[in-house]
Formats: structure tokens, sequence, C-alpha cells
């Protein structure tokens, strides 16, 4: 199994700085990572697919880089709405693994 | 609307049975491979298992920590999906969430309000 290695597991920001999480995988996974918004009692919510690609309607202070095992979400200017658990996914093979998750604090 | 609603969960006694259900509305379901997602209690989330669609023969792949004690399944014609889980142990204990698998890139596009799953000892 490709295990995925997030962090740091929380982070405390203020309104408008710039907030990197990084995701390491086990393994090389090119690419094939996701990442994705989990606000407390609700669903998960896709925002960047492919390590950096930026999903529809999702606004443009997130991005995400990388590829092969090491890959970088960022919040250019932290809004007070983006408090919220962020978690990497990667779906190069199965089982399809999560990383642990970065609760984001501000 | 393009939605997902799960049913079916509650409080079950280790070893028993429960059987979740997720039915999608405003999307042509029987397009989409559908996946479930666990989140135990104030954890991360983790893979359950997947089911393709027709064309390619509702196959499925689960997750080691459920291999032979759950069963996905599908209903093209009610817009259902289907998780049937056996010999429930406490640590199944979570929320379950289906997901829709997007047709153009391999990510959850569309995710349920989840269902919760109690197994007690």
């Amino acid at each position: 199994d490709i295990q995925m290695t997030q962090s740091p597991s929380s982070l405390s920001a203020s309104v408008g700085a710039r907030v990197t999480i990084t995701c390491q995988a086990s393994q090389g996974i090119t690419n094939y990572l996701n990442w994705y918004q989990q606000k407390p009692g609700k669903a998960p919510k896709l925002l960047i697919y492919d390590a950096s690609n930026l999903e529809t309607g999702v606004p443009s202070r997130f991005s995400g880089s990388g590829s092969g095992t090491d890959f970088i979400f960022t919040i250019s200017s932290l809004q007070p709405e983006d408090i919220a658990t962020y978690y990497c996914q990667q779906h190069k093979n199965f089982p399809l693994t999560f990383g642990g998750g970065t609760k984001l604090e501000i | 609307e393009v939605q997902l609603v799960e049913s079916g969960g509650g409080l079950v006694q280790s070893g028993g049975s429960l059987r979740l259900s997720c039915t999608a509305s405003g999307f042509i379901f029987s397009d989409h491979y559908m996946d479930w997602v666990r989140q135990a209690p104030g954890k991360g989330l983790e893979w359950v298992g997947r089911i393709r669609n027709k064309p390619n023969s509702y196959t499925t792949e689960v997750a080691a920590s459920v291999k032979g004690r759950i069963t996905i399944s599908r209903d093209d014609s009610k817009n259902s999906l289907y998780l049937q889980m056996n010999s429930l142990k406490t640590e199944d204990t979570a929320v379950y969430y289906c997901a829709r698998v997007s047709t153009r890139i391999d990510v959850f596009d569309i995710w349920g309000q989840g269902t919760m799953v109690t197994v007690s000892s």
C-alpha cells in the first residue's frame, strides 16, 4: 500500500497568511494526487486534482504542486472560511489512500 | 441538483450486519464509478471500496481492512449504491460516505452527507 504522510497535523495561522501543507508518498505516484477540504460535520470537498489542477469554482488562492513523492498545498492568503481539515489522497494504486489530515485553525 | 443521500446507518452489535444505501439524483448514475469512504470519530478519511460501471463489468475493489466482510453493489435502475457489511467489528464504527467518481478524472467530485454506523461490543 502507498502511505501518505501529511505535515503538519495541525496549523494555526492568521487571516491573510500564506499557508503550506506538505504530503509525501511512500513511493512515486507521478501526479496522481488530489487535495480535499473538510469542514466540521461536513463531507469533504475536492479542491485540487492531479497535483496542481484547480477544481472548477475553487478560489484561486488555493494551489498545489509537486510530483513523484513530494507534494505541496498552498493557501496564498488565508480566509476565515478556510478553517477546515485538509487531506491529500493518492489515486495511483489501489487501495486508494489518504494522508492523515492537516487541521487548520486561525 | 446533483445529490447523493446515504441511509441505513445505526447501532449494531459486534458480529452483526448492516446494509447501507446511497441514492443518487441529478446525474446519470450509471455512467459513474462509485466509492465508499469512511471516517471514524475524530479520525481521518479511509477509503473502503469501489464499484465500476456496467461497461467495466461492475468490478469492485475493496480495502484490506474490510475484505471478505463487505460487498459493494449497485442497482442502476434505482440509481442506488449499496454497502453490505457483515461480521462487524467495533473498529468499523464510522461515518460512511458514498462518493461519485468523476468520469473525467479519478477524483471524488460529489459526496453524500454520510451515515453513522456504530458497532457496540
